[in-house]
């Protein structure tokens, strides 16, 4: 059964930088058929699309995040990163991975991990 | 980016009432259409993709229709289980964006 798990620190002081890892267990991270995302979702708000990458490097950003975002995998691990420079309190969430295939939903998820943005 | 709206945002129903949530995107995207179940502090849990397909273990009386632009989720008779957040999506391309929520609450 796939399970996603996100980790990393639950506090980042402003204007540094956002470090998650998640951790793909009970598949292949390099299955072709597949996408691997993370999404955010402020306190109280709804679902915002960070970015995708495949296991092959390739990826995709929301431009509203892209110059401040980058996605990376690791085979080898089966695990993918998401780093979020210069972080503000805006960028305050609960982060989620999972995994969707091409024009299909995110069918797995992560259990979500809360990040604050504070000094 | 396609932007994703539903309606009504919220929602008052009472157990047994038939639900019917609207998502219209601002161009077509086909039937690259997902809905969301969340419930609070849990994480979202995938209803339907490719606008009907029904995921496997989600109830019957949970159906999605639309293609093109609009779309629609109904729940046929709700539950007392039924009561969270539902969220639509479009896959068509990236950015892929979400729909503002609509909270479905006891009347």
């Amino acid at each position: 059964q796939l399970q996603l798990q996100e980790s990393g620190p639950g506090l980042v002081k402003p204007s540094e930088t956002l470090s998650l890892t998640c951790n793909v267990s009970g598949g292949s991270i390099s299955g072709s058929s597949y996408y691997w995302d993370w999404i955010r979702q402020p306190p109280g708000k709804g679902l915002e699309w960070i970015g995708t990458i495949y296991y092959s490097g390739t990826t995709y950003y929301n431009p509203s995040l892209k110059s401040r975002v980058t996605i990376s995998v690791d085979t080898s691990k089966n695990q993918f990163s998401l780093k979020l420079t210069s972080v503000t309190a805006a960028d305050t969430a609960v982060y989620y991975c999972a995994r969707h295939s091409a024009h299909r939903g995110y069918d797995h998820w992560g259990q979500g991990t809360l990040v604050t943005v504070s000094s | 980016d396609i932007q994703m709206t539903q309606s009504p945002s919220s929602l008052s129903a009472s157990v047994g009432d038939r639900v019917t949530i609207t998502c219209r995107a601002s161009q077509s995207i086909s039937d690259y259409l997902s809905w969301y179940q969340q419930k609070p502090g849990k994480v979202p849990k995938l209803l339907i993709c490719s606008a009907s397909s029904l995921q496997s273990g989600v109830p019957s009386r949970f159906s999605g229709s639309g293609s093109g632009t609009d779309f629609t989720l109904t729940i046929s008779s709700l539950q007392p289980e039924d009561f969270a957040t539902y969220y639509c999506q479009q896959n068509y391309n990236t950015p892929h964006t979400f729909g503002q929520g609509t909270k479905l609450e006891i009347k």
